[in-house]
């Protein structure tokens, strides 16, 4: 059965970075693009980015450009995701979704908390 | 971009009471919609995607219909477990999800 397991909660400090993980297993990892999404408590879902990990291509909502940087490990099929230069406004939840080429999201992965905090 | 604009923010039903979501796209998104359902503290679950194709294993009580620019979700005979928020999302031009609506018991 499809699995995305993401890493652990992050508590992390203002101007830092942060990378995130998200291991998928069950499917070919390398035939379908990994988005990942952005909750803030309360608040709606916003769309990042994808990554398509057969070849490396990506693709970022504008507003992340510069703050996320996505990557993946075909070796270990491993899905991740760096935030930088961290604020208040990164303390969220982040998903990864499994991503039908171009299409909807149909596996998710549990999320992981993220709080910037000093 | 395109911008989803999705009623009501949050809705209150009865048991059995068929319930509809509505989602609005600021241009014809060509019947790329989908819907999720997300329970406290969980992720979302796919429930319908490209405006009517329900998900594998998800109860034939949702349905989803639409084109152009309006697009809904109904859930035909509202179950205690249906209790969540809903999202769309339009995936015809990069990515961008509804605001949500709350579903509550009455």
């Amino acid at each position: 059965q499809v699995q995305l397991q993401q890493s652990g909660a992050e508590l992390v400090k203002p101007g830092s970075s942060v990378k995130i993980s998200c291991k998928a297993s069950g499917y070919t990892f390398t035939s379908y693009d990994m988005h990942w999404i952005k909750q803030q408590p309360g608040n709606g879902l916003e769309w990042i980015g994808w990554i398509y990990p057969g070849n490396g291509n990506t693709k970022y909502n504008q507003k992340f450009n510069g703050k996320a940087t996505l990557t993946a490990d075909k070796s270990s099929s491993t899905a991740y995701m760096q935030l930088s230069s961290l604020t208040s406004e990164d303390s969220a939840v982040y998903f990864c979704a499994r991503g039908i080429i171009r299409g909807f999201f149909d596996y998710w992965g549990q999320g992981v908390m993220v709080t910037v905090s000093s | 971009d395109i911008q989803m604009t999705q009623s009501p923010s949050f809705l209150s039903a009865s048991v059995g009471d068929r319930v509809t979501i509505n989602c609005k796209a600021s241009q014809n998104i060509n019947k790329y919609l989908d819907w999720y359902q997300q329970k406290h503290g969980e992720a979302p679950k796919l429930l319908i995607y490209n405006t009517n194709n329900l998900q594998t294993g998800i109860p034939s009580r949702f349905s989803g219909s639409g084109s152009g620019t309006d697009y809904t979700l109904t859930i035909s005979s509202l179950q205690p477990e249906d209790v969540a928020t809903y999202f769309c999302l339009q995936h015809s031009s990069r990515y961008t999800f509804g605001a949500g609506t709350k579903l509550e018991l009455k």
